[in-house]
């Protein structure tokens, strides 16, 4: 059974240009999560998405982030207009339900 | 915002030796997990326990809850090398079930 998967697992994008994040669950979970993970300091939630839904998106920054779930396919996390700041580390974690979560091995992203 | 924070910030410890990192949290929860975190590697799950569990047990590893204090330790007995990362806590809230990690410990290990 394979685990969390995402790609790529190293992205550089030049400011302005847009990022995608690929993460594919773990076979027969439908909870997604998506945390940002900056040098030095921990894992800060962004958004938990079930199939085709936004549950919580309380972390996301207001603009220029969005995520998605759809019924097929992986989930997606999307930045626009990426920044110097958005360089950082971006883990999914999936899991079946509410509980135990499985953790993607994060696409570093680097803005340049 | 950040909810678990783990203390000590870092451990170095011999072979052999036990190492025992704190997790404390400020709202209720449904759940308390640990993570450990190899070096550019993804995070491997450890434990989790319950809010309404005290104590849970896997191989060398032995978590307490304290949900009165709102604290929970992680316990490594007789490290190895080979344990050498960093751990986080992770605490799902209760009602909108957000997950919060902690900043993490880096523990060494030192053969």
């Amino acid at each position: 059974n394979a685990g969390v998967m995402q790609n790529p697992r190293h992205l550089v994008r030049r400011r302005g240009q847009e990022a995608r994040l690929r993460c594919s669950p773990m076979k027969g979970h439908s909870h997604v999560y998506w945390y940002r993970q900056l040098p030095e300091e921990g894992l800060k939630f962004m958004v938990y998405l079930q199939k085709e839904n936004i549950i919580d998106e309380s972390g996301m920054p207001k603009e220029r982030f969005s995520a998605e779930f759809p019924k097929e396919g992986p989930s997606i996390l999307r930045i626009q207009q990426v920044v110097r700041g958005d360089s950082a580390a971006y883990f999914c974690a999936s899991s079946s339900d509410s509980y135990e979560q499985y953790f993607g091995p994060g696409t570093r992203l680097t803005v340049t | 915002s950040q909810q678990g924070e783990e203390d000590p910030q870092a451990l170095s410890i011999q072979e052999g030796e036990n190492a025992t990192m704190n997790c404390s949290y400020k709202t209720s929860i449904n759940n308390l997990q640990w993570y450990r975190q190899n070096s550019g590697r993804g995070l491997v799950h450890l434990i989790l326990i319950r809010s309404n569990e005290r104590e849970k047990h896997s191989g060398r590893l032995r978590v307490t809850l304290d949900t009165s204090k709102k604290s929970s330790s992680l316990l490594i007995t007789a490290s190895r090398a080979a344990d050498t990362a960093s751990y986080f806590c992770a605490t799902e809230e209760q009602g909108n079930n957000d997950m919060r990690f902690g900043a993490g410990t880096r523990l060494t290990v030192k053969p």
